[in-house]
């Protein structure tokens, strides 16, 4: 099975940086994802990670480590606009390619 | 350009009343997902699509079933909503279930409230 945790709730102000940390269990591993999603809307793609090392997209970063099973999601410079759950999912080779997601971390940016 | 389109956003029924709710791509995906989502939890898969194969979750109720009469398109049907169903209910697709660098889009949800 998995299993896939995460931060319920970060805090944190325009302009600082965030990073919400993200551990998973899965019997296979196939690439980890992580998608931002609004209040009351669909989750939107982030970024992808199926290496070891991290990927820079403008303010987010994401990083993996697959011997740890351990991922974050690197927020710099925080807007207002960043406000949001941050969804982190396993995809797993041995079952289907299928997507587990965690619960997810919501993310408030304060003035 | 909404690539995977769900219809309707809001749809309000009553218990035990069968509803179908509908999601359709422009992507010409092979894969077609329903997942569930309750309010502050994480999304629930409750079957996929890998073209005209079906995938049943092992612990999707029999009160949920889908159809994919197409490419293109992928149905929902509730046979008798509980108020246990309520729930954003999210459509996504992905390219193919093997190759890296596939994310899944998803359609904006549709919210179902059931009185």
């Amino acid at each position: 099975g998995q299993n896939i945790d995460q931060p319920t709730e970060m805090t944190a102000t325009e302009g600082a940086i965030v990073q919400i940390n993200c551990t998973y269990q899965t019997s296979g591993f196939n690439g980890l994802f992580w998608y931002q999603q609004h209040a009351g809307e669909a989750p939107t793609f982030l970024s992808y990670n199926v290496l070891d090392g991290l990927e820079e997209k403008g303010r987010f970063s994401s990083f993996l480590s697959r011997s740890k099973g351990y991922s974050y999601l690197l927020l710099k410079e925080l807007q207002m606009k960043d406000s949001a759950s941050y969804l982190c999912a396993v995809r797993d080779d041995s079952n289907d390619y299928k997507l587990s997601f965690g619960a997810g971390t919501t993310v408030t940016v304060r003035a | 350009d909404a690539m995977v389109i769900q219809n309707p956003r809001y749809q309000v029924t009553q218990f035990g009343k069968p509803v179908t709710l509908s999601c359709s791509q422009t992507l010409n995906h092979n894969v077609m997902y329903w997942y569930q989502q309750k309010s502050s939890q994480a999304p629930k898969l409750l079957f996929h699509y890998y073209d005209k194969d079906f995938n049943n979750e092992a612990d999707t109720p029999d009160n949920f079933q889908s159809r994919r009469p197409n490419t293109s398109f992928c149905f929902l049907d509730i046979r008798s909503p509980g108020l246990g169903d309520a729930a954003m209910y999210l459509c996504a697709t992905s390219r193919d279930r093997g190759f890296q660098d596939t994310e899944a889009f998803f359609g904006q949800g549709t919210r179902l409230t059931v009185v």
